[in-house]
């Protein structure tokens, strides 16, 4: 199964901040790459898919990038909302695979 | 608009088998796959495979496969997951999952469904 990493585990931010979390696959996945938001108690929610391509009704603040084996996302400018748990996720190939999550807290 | 609605939680004893559904709203049921993701307590996302409403074909993981088995009803817009043989480690909250147009990520999820395993 392909390994999916993330970091930071962790990080805090402020409101304004531009937050940049990184994701790496063990091996290349092509762009088959998506980004979810989870918050306590929720399921997660669609962000980017195709490594870059921003769902729709997702705010343009949250851009997605990479090809291959690295892949980035990043917030431009955080929002209050934006506290939560990032998952990259891998659907190149079986078993789609996460990573282990990200945390953004305030700071 | 798209709703997946997920049954009740569920307590087992271990060696039981637990059946999760998932009724979709919203949108024409066999234009999108449903996949299942599970999480478990404190944990990162698993997903289980998926289930092709329209033909009823599946694809597992290949470290559910033998205990899973995911069904579908058109007749009702349901999807179903059961998972057999539980054990303390399935402890998990189950989410089904919508993949527009076998694109393999999921735009819609349900609210999830806990399963609690315990003697």
């Amino acid at each position: 199964a392909i390994r999916m990493t993330q970091s930071p585990s962790s990080l805090s931010a402020s409101t304004g901040d531009r937050v940049t979390i990184t994701c790496r696959a063990s091996q290349g996945v092509s762009t088959s790459l998506a980004w979810y938001q989870q918050k306590p108690g929720k399921a997660p929610k669609l962000l980017i898919y195709a490594a870059s391509t921003l769902q729709s009704g997702v705010p343009s603040r949250f851009s997605g990038s990479g090809s291959g084996t690295d892949f980035n996302l990043t917030v431009s400018c955080l929002q209050s909302e934006d506290f939560a748990i990032y998952y990259c996720q891998q659907y190149y190939t079986y078993p789609f695979t996460f990573g282990p999550g990200t945390e953004v807290d305030i700071k | 608009q798209v709703q997946l609605m997920q049954s009740g939680a569920e307590v087992k004893k271990p060696g039981a088998s637990v059946k999760v559904s998932c009724k979709a709203s919203g949108y024409t049921f066999t234009d999108s796959y449903i996949h299942w993701v599970r999480q478990g307590p404190g944990q990162g996302l698993e997903w289980m495979g998926w289930i092709n409403p329209n033909s009823g074909g599946t694809k597992y993981s290949q470290k559910f496969q033998g205990r899973v088995t995911m069904t579908r009803d058109t007749s009702i817009n349901t999807a179903s997951m059961e998972l057999r043989r539980l054990t303390s480690d399935d402890t998990a909250v189950y989410y089904c999952a919508r993949d527009w147009n076998g694109n393999y990520y999921n735009d819609y999820w349900g609210q999830g469904t806990l399963v609690s395993v315990s003697s």
